[in-house]
């Protein structure tokens, strides 16, 4: 069975400051792991994903994130914070079952406010 | 290429009524998932579908069902609404093949029971 744990449901930044959301995952086999955003009242949009390629992913509107096997993590970056970041983040991660049977397991999500 | 549709955005519904929700993925994804959020439970999986057959089911109770249709449509049903019914139902297509893995989502239906 997979999990997923964000630590820290709210995260507060400033406009310019580095942006860290941590997410660690629990998977039994490698796993395919996932960054989604979602702005209020709307669906959910991939940032970035994991598949077992390079370690350091790179992803849309300059975040990124490093997969650390060893500290089983998956934590969200981005250098500089923009006001158009403050949004709901989710960690997840992809199991594919038995065929190609697929589900994802969300973490709780944080909720990234961009302080002026 | 046109994204994940979801039909109706916003439903409001009584108690022990029934509720169908409709999904039509991205051109050419077969694979179509359902997830229910709340903000007490999170995003929580309800079911996937591939070749209108049902290939995996999350821990839902029976009166959530779904089906798909011979061109990858997909619909979902609740029937006899419980208030903890209410949340966003999220629709997510992807395409088939373990290399391919990401889903792709819907803007959702908020279904609120009174």
């Amino acid at each position: 069975a997979q999990s997923v744990t964000q630590l820290g449901s709210h995260v507060s930044v400033s406009e310019g400051a580095l942006v860290l959301l941590r997410c660690n995952y629990s998977s039994s086999v490698p796993p395919y792991l996932f960054w989604y955003v979602q702005y209020p009242n709307q669906g959910l949009q991939l940032l970035l994903k994991y598949t077992s390629a390079a370690t350091l992913v790179k992803g849309i509107n300059g975040f990124e994130a490093e997969f650390k096997k060893s500290e089983t993590s998956f934590h969200l970056t981005k250098p500089s914070a923009h006001m158009s970041d403050a949004a709901e983040y989710f960690c997840a991660v992809s199991l594919f079952l038995s065929g190609s049977a697929r589900q994802l397991t969300f973490g709780s999500g944080t909720q990234l406010t961009v302080l002026p | 290429k046109a994204g994940v549709t979801q039909t109706p955005r916003y439903l409001i519904k009584t108690r022990g009524q029934q509720v169908t929700l409709s999904c039509s993925p991205i051109s050419g994804h077969r694979s179509v998932s359902w997830y229910q959020q709340t903000p007490g439970q999170g995003l929580q999986f309800l079911f996937e579908y591939f070749s209108e057959t049902q290939r995996n089911k999350g821990n839902f109770p029976g009166r959530f069902s779904g089906r798909q249709f011979s061109n990858s449509r997909s619909e979902m049903n609740v029937s006899t609404l419980e208030l903890g019914d209410s949340a966003l139902y999220l629709c997510a297509s992807s395409l088939e093949g373990r290399g391919n893995t990401e889903a792709f989502f819907g803007q959702g239906t908020r279904l609120t029971v009174v």
